[in-house]
């Protein structure tokens, strides 16, 4: 079965600096990895994914992620962090069997941005 | 296009009475997924419907079900509810099960057990 680390449950940064979000997942064959931001009372907003190719993937508002198999990590990155980019983000790992699909999800890393 | 639609969005019970939730899809998407997500637990995966079958369920007891309607509208059902079953329910759909297409989340209904 698949599974999905974040070691970091809390992080601040201050406005303008870079992120750096951690993800691990163990999963047998070659993963599809997400990585989805909640804003508070909201739904979940995919801001990329991965499912070969391109280690390094683009995704919205600026973020971008880069996958290592040898270190089975996707972490998430931004070089510039604004004051909106404060909210709770969520990898995940999809199993896809059969055609069954079904996601799971990290623990979730809550970021704080100060002014 | 309008979003992935779930109603209602907040809902208070009594332990040992039943709710059911609902969830429209975006038009045209036929895949539904539902999620429960507490402080504790984290996300987790309830199941999954395809043109009215459910296609997986997660590991959860028997008292979370759901269906799937011809128009692709989905509804859970939770009975005999605990105080633990107090969560945000999400939903999510897509226009296939596939991995590589993408699931797009409502905002949920915050269910609380009193």
């Amino acid at each position: 079965a698949q599974s999905v680390t974040q070691p970091d449950i809390h992080i601040t940064v201050s406005e303008g600096a870079s992120l750096e979000l951690r993800c691990n997942y163990s999963y047998g064959a070659t993963p599809y990895l997400f990585w989805y931001v909640q804003s508070p009372g909201q739904g979940l907003q995919l801001l990329l994914k991965y499912f070969s190719g391109d280690t390094l993937v683009q995704g919205i508002k600026g973020f971008e992620a880069e996958f290592k198999r040898s270190q089975s990590s996707f972490n998430l990155r931004k070089p510039s962090v604004h004051w909106s980019d404060a909210a709770e983000y969520f990898c995940a790992v999809g199993a896809e069997d059969m055609g069954r699909r079904a996601l799971t999800f990290g623990s979730g890393t809550r970021l704080q941005v100060q002014p | 296009k309008a979003g992935v639609t779930q109603t209602p969005r907040y809902l208070i019970k009594t332990r040992g009475q039943q709710v059911t939730l609902s969830c429209s899809p975006i038009s045209g998407h036929r895949s539904v997924s539902w999620y429960q997500q507490t402080p504790g637990q984290g996300l987790q995966f309830l199941f999954e419907y395809f043109s009215e079958t459910q296609r997986n369920k997660g590991n959860f007891p028997g008292r979370f079900s759901g269906r799937q309607f011809s128009n692709s509208r989905s509804e859970m059902n939770v009975s005999t509810l605990e105080l633990g079953d107090s969560a945000l329910y999400l939903c999510a759909s897509s226009s296939g099960t596939g991995m590589n297409t993408e699931a797009f989340f409502g905002q949920g209904t915050r269910l609380t057990v009193v």
